[in-house]
């Protein structure tokens, strides 16, 4: 348990549906992160909230919109994706922005038909 | 832009020492991380080096050589368990955290 929480566990979406991934926190932090982690290649940070408000958007396609509603909650929401956006998505959070950990989810395992 | 580089597999036997390196380039240096990731599972944080020099963990330690832009995690007595992916990542001046692609180790018996 790594008291960071991630549903679905898998996904499997067809490139017309729409889809929202979520991943709540119960370590109390004030920054949450979402990853993408594709086969031989570095996880992509994508997006980064701190306290509610999206302070980072690593130029990431408009198909994919994030959504914190609190500190606790993220939400990732897909719309007519490729199948190449098939990958692990992770989410994070940490105490700060600078801080010197950070605990991921398990992550949803993504795959677009 | 950030580079973070790694081997991508080793095989190692059970009890053996290893030894996996990461080389990185950034813009501004806070930090290097690296982090443990078995196969389905959430990465979990290992190591935290911000200054040059050996952090020992128990069985793991790290090492941080900011001069060569270089930093090695070292796995003693290694276990069954220890077989996962090892990911590096370097915090840079803008507070970003990048990562490496990680490296697989296979411990064997």
């Amino acid at each position: 348990e790594t008291g960071v929480t991630q549903t679905p566990r898998h996904l499997v979406m067809g490139m017309t549906n729409k889809k929202s991934l979520k991943c709540e926190q119960h370590l109390g932090h004030n920054a949450m992160y979402w990853y993408k982690q594709s086969a031989k290649k570095p996880l992509e940070l994508m997006f980064v909230y701190s306290l509610e408000e999206r302070v980072e958007n690593n130029s990431v396609p408009s198909r994919f919109s994030p959504e914190c509603p609190n500190s606790s909650h993220l939400f990732l929401h897909l719309h007519t994706l490729q199948p190449e956006d098939s990958a692990l998505y992770l989410c994070a959070s940490s105490q700060g922005l600078v801080e010197t950990e950070a605990f991921f989810g398990q992550g949803t395992r993504l795959t677009v038909v | 832009g950030q580079n973070i580089d790694q081997p991508t597999e080793m095989t190692a036997t059970e009890g053996a020492i290893v030894q996996i390196n990461c080389t990185y380039q950034t813009s501004g240096f806070n930090g290097l991380f690296w982090y443990q990731q078995h196969a389905g599972e959430a990465p979990t944080f290992l190591s935290y080096n911000v200054l040059d020099g050996l952090e020992e963990k128990g069985r793991f330690s790290s090492f941080l050589s900011r001069s060569k832009g270089y930093s090695y995690l070292l796995l003693k007595e290694l276990q069954m368990k220890d077989s996962a992916s090892y990911l590096c990542a370097v915090r840079d001046g803008n507070n970003r955290l990048a990562f490496g692609k990680g490296n697989q180790v296979v411990v064997i018996p």
